[in-house]
């Protein structure tokens, strides 16, 4: 089974208005943590925001929000107001705590949504 | 702050050659973690250094291997190459605190293997 699925391959949205991209997970890991990150055409994957699976309140930076379900083991990104510059490839991961290789505490990707902001 | 640095930028191989990329860690990081990102899809893990000591592994063959060096920057090194190995690879460098859980990613190194 994949750990990550991102169903949504692509998405448009205008600019200015909200935009929710989609991520579930699949773990028997009691503590992980699920990542959101954009990567630009130019290829550098940019942190955007980080959940823990045992934090009790949604995750906020600035104008990006993650909407954890833990039952649902969802992990959606909303992003508000949207600008032209958040046009790119959105990434979700998740690091397993427990099952990562030896202490390695690496991320699993899923396969990513194409976000087009239009004017 | 310099962020993570990775080179070269670009890289044109033969099969059957080898390359070697490097990669430098955020001053302070002691970790460095090294990921595949074929074409279309999410990055895969290869391997993670932590103090020079390889700290785990992906499901990559014996053709990949890696090392860190006491400076805490980090070399990946692909034998006999295949033209499935063309990718964006990617370094990312932790500061490895128990509670740090973030990873910077470098620019990448985007590999063309013909």
């Amino acid at each position: 089974a994949q750990k990550i699925t991102q169903t949504q391959p692509g998405m448009f949205v205008q600019e200015k208005e909200a935009v929710t991209l989609d991520c579930t997970y699949d773990t028997s890991d009691p503590s992980y943590g699920l990542f959101w990150y954009k990567q630009p055409s130019s290829g550098e994957m940019i942190f955007l925001i980080y959940q823990g699976s045992y934090d009790q309140q949604n995750a906020t930076e600035g104008r990006y929000s993650l909407n954890f379900q833990k039952a649902r083991k969802s992990a959606n990104l909303v992003i508000s107001a949207s600008q032209l510059g958040d046009s790119a490839m959105y990434f979700c991961a998740m690091r397993e705590d427990a099952f990562s290789s030896g202490s390695a505490r690496q991320l699993t990707f899923g396969s990513g949504t194409q976000l087009t902001v239009l004017p | 702050d310099a962020g993570v640095t990775q080179s070269p930028t670009h890289l044109i191989k033969t099969r059957g050659q080898q390359v070697t990329l490097r990669c430098s860690p955020i001053s302070g990081h002691k970790s460095v973690s090294w990921y595949q990102q074929v074409l279309g899809q999410g990055p895969q893990f290869i391997f993670q250094y932590y103090e020079k000591e390889e700290r785990g592994r992906g499901n990559f063959p014996d053709r990949f291997s890696a090392r860190q060096f006491p400076n805490y920057s980090s070399e990946l090194n692909v034998n006999a190459l295949l033209l499935g190995d063309s990718a964006l690879y990617l370094c990312a460098s932790r500061d490895g605190g128990h509670f740090s859980y973030e990873q910077y990613f470098g620019p990448g190194t985007r590999l063309t293997v013909t």
